[in-house]
């Protein structure tokens, strides 16, 4: 099946620096990525969609000049948490599919822990 | 707009007992249904999935069939095993290009 690498899988970082968290497509080119932020009690919240090239589609309540993402090419999204704060500790996971492929494929998701 | 409502957990079951974990949805076109898999610490990987009304996904010994007069994609298996202690999530994806999740239900299987 189609694989997703996210990385870093583990991150642990400063209050008020930025982090960066990279999603690759290793054998498809993905027209479409989701980026999603998982809280402890299992849920999944969509926090954008970007399709590349374009500017990504925020879900309401997220802020786009905290979480930026970028989908410069087919194969590569990231997602940097600008200014992390501690409550911005949480499990990163994204997503990605292709066209005419109805399922998304997951990464292994990021650990991000702001100290 | 779309949605997916999934049972709530957590789920403990002995090891061989069936499994069902309940899944609905609601969606104003016709969309793809997933149960995805998660173990600890790691991301969601696709467990099956079912594309049309009547269609049954099945994988691992886990099925489940698309049910459009109950709006119902209910996850089963006959015969549960420690390995898939794990977080099941149902999904929808509409024809918007948008994946819908539900919350999450935690199965722990004991010997």
């Amino acid at each position: 099946g189609a694989v997703v690498s996210q990385h870093p899988s583990r991150v642990i970082c400063k209050s008020g620096t930025s982090v960066k968290i990279e999603c690759r497509s290793l054998d498809f080119q993905a027209t479409t990525m989701f980026w999603y932020r998982q809280f402890p009690k299992q849920s999944l919240m969509l926090m954008a969609t970007s399709n590349e090239g374009s500017k990504a589609t925020y879900e309401q309540g997220v802020e786009k000049d905290k979480f930026l993402i970028n989908h410069a090419s087919l194969t590569l999204s990231t997602l940097t948490v600008t200014s992390a704060h501690p409550e911005d500790s949480s499990f990163y996971i994204c997503s990605a599919r292709f066209g005419g492929i109805s399922e998304a494929f997951f990464g292994q998701g990021t650990r991000l822990t702001v100290v | 707009g779309d949605s997916v409502t999934q049972m709530e957990g957590p789920v403990t079951l002995s090891e061989e007992a069936f499994l069902t974990i309940n899944c609905t949805y609601t969606a104003t076109g016709y969309p793809s249904l997933f149960w995805y898999v998660q173990y600890p610490g790691e991301g969601l990987q696709l467990l099956l999935k079912a594309t049309k009304a009547d269609d049954k996904g099945s994988n691992k010994g886990f099925e489940a069939t698309y049910r459009k007069e109950t709006t119902s994609f209910h996850l089963e298996k006959g015969s549960v095993q420690v390995s898939d202690s794990a977080v099941y999530f149902c999904a929808l994806s509409d024809i918007g290009n948008q994946f819908y999740f539900g919350t999450g239900t935690s199965l722990t299987v004991i010997p």
